[in-house]
């Protein structure tokens, strides 16, 4: 089935401390994205990448950052999270940038973050 | 990016055709129109898109104005399992690639059994 797949999906953590939620897609897709969604801010694209070895932020990158060594893989790491990185996050992923405006993304489940 | 507007919820009988409205009365030529919708706890999830004509999938139908300032979303017959948030979005090209989803607040829809 393809699909989109993170881990952990629920995660409470403390101020400080080092966390990664990984990423995974097995449609062999090009373009691969982080956002998070907050109430009455909707969503909000934090990191993305074209291929392997190629990321950009996005619109709120601040105090992430990403990976992308494998095509399947990418994995958002919080190297000192704080309470306002407390949030729901999505990785999403679609077949490649050219005809981006018309590409369907696929979003994981989501993963709810608390930091405390 | 340009704007849309969507009423904040509507209302259904199970069964029943719904018909989502979106306006986008300053969208540019090269924009498309693309649907998502969120269930509850769970990841967005694709409806459709278009860019000028009507669209059918086995999800639903895009009804776009001719003058491509509104289009509407159709589900043919309301199921429990469409209850959502549904967003419409436009998508334009962009020199980077990159075009990240930007959701408004969308319809809050509700079925009734």
């Amino acid at each position: 089935e393809a699909q989109v797949t993170q881990n952990p999906r629920y995660l409470i953590t403390v101020t400080g401390k080092k966390l990664t939620v990984t990423c995974s897609q097995n449609m062999n897709h090009e373009y691969m994205s982080w956002y998070r969604q907050d109430p009455g801010l909707g969503l909000r694209q934090i990191y993305y990448s074209m291929n392997v070895e190629v990321t950009d932020k996005g619109d709120v990158p601040e105090g992430y950052k990403v990976s992308r060594k494998e095509k399947r893989n990418f994995p958002l790491i919080l190297e000192s999270p704080s309470p306002n990185q407390t949030s729901l996050y999505f990785c999403a992923s679609s077949r490649g940038r050219d005809s981006s405006r018309a590409e369907t993304q696929y979003f994981g489940p989501g993963t709810r973050l608390l930091v405390l | 990016d340009a704007k849309t507007t969507q009423p904040n919820s509507m209302e259904s009988n199970e069964e029943e055709p719904v018909h989502l409205p979106c306006n986008h009365s300053t969208i540019s030529g090269t924009d498309y129109i693309h649907w998502y919708r969120q269930l509850p706890s769970q990841g967005p999830e694709y409806v459709i898109h278009g860019l000028t004509s009507n669209v059918n999938n086995r999800m639903a139908s895009l009804a776009i104005a001719e003058d491509r300032k509104s289009s509407t979303l159709i589900l043919h017959r309301a199921t429990l399992r469409d209850a959502a948030v549904y967003y419409c979005i436009l998508r334009d090209w962009s020199d980077s690639g990159n075009t990240p989803l930007v959701f408004g607040k969308g319809t809050r829809l509700s079925v009734i059994a």
